[in-house]
């Protein structure tokens, strides 16, 4: 089974901080993307990635950006942390079957 | 600018009682329709892909079906297990990808003993 890993699944952090979501895919895949889940809004496409060093904005970019050195590793930042980037991340993989999420991680940002 | 539409936002239903959740999709493009579970505090899990109008797929008490605009998951005498958060999500080309989802927001399934 593919395997989707985010690095930490409970952040906090302060305004104004620089934050990284670690996310890794153990099967080789190229596509990959960050989305944002907030009650009543349901999941909102921050960045995709469709290849190294390749990177697209979703329907919500502003605030962060990506990076993507490695196929298998897909990190969002956010530049200067602000509180209503509070959120549940969730980094996701396309795979022939369809596509695999991570167990997500919930920032605060205090 | 693809639009996916669930209803209802939550549905409450007795265990044995049969219902459906609808998804209904505007996209250029379709390149497939996924439908998830998701457990509170944890991420959405894969259930289903449809790809063409006709197209049905089961699995236990869960049914998906497909038309041109929209989708239904018909859920059969529902467990209390079966409570959860129900996605739907469409897939289509976008800038230099065509694996771009679109989600819906969810229609909040409980299922009461």
């Amino acid at each position: 089974d593919v395997k989707v890993t985010q690095s930490s699944r409970y952040l906090v952090k302060r305004t104004g901080e620089k934050v990284f979501l670690e996310c890794v895919q153990d099967m080789d895949h190229e596509n990959m993307f960050w989305y944002r889940q907030d009650p009543g809004l349901g999941l909102r496409l921050i960045y995709f990635s469709y290849d190294v060093k390749m990177k697209e904005k979703g329907d919500i970019p502003e605030g962060y950006s990506v990076s993507r050195e490695k196929k298998e590793r897909f990190s969002l930042i956010l530049e200067s942390a602000s509180t209503n980037q509070t959120s549940m991340y969730l980094c996701a993989s396309r795979d022939p079957g369809g596509y695999t999420f991570g167990s997500g991680t919930r920032l605060t940002v205090v | 600018e693809d639009q996916v539409t669930q209803s209802p936002e939550a549905l409450r239903l007795q265990e044995g009682e049969s219902s459906s959740l609808n998804c209904s999709y505007t996209v250029s493009g379709l390149r497939g329709l996924f439908w998830y579970r998701q457990d509170p505090g944890k991420g959405p899990e894969f259930l289903f892909t449809l790809y063409s109008a006709g197209e049905e797929k089961e699995k236990e008490r869960l049914k998906a079906t497909l038309t041109k605009k929209e989708s239904f998951l018909h859920i059969t005498a529902p467990k209390p297990e079966d409570s959860a958060t129900y996605l739907c999500a469409v897939q289509a080309p976008s800038g230099g990808s065509n694996y771009k989802l679109t989600f819906g927001k969810g229609t909040l399934l409980t299922v009461n003993p």
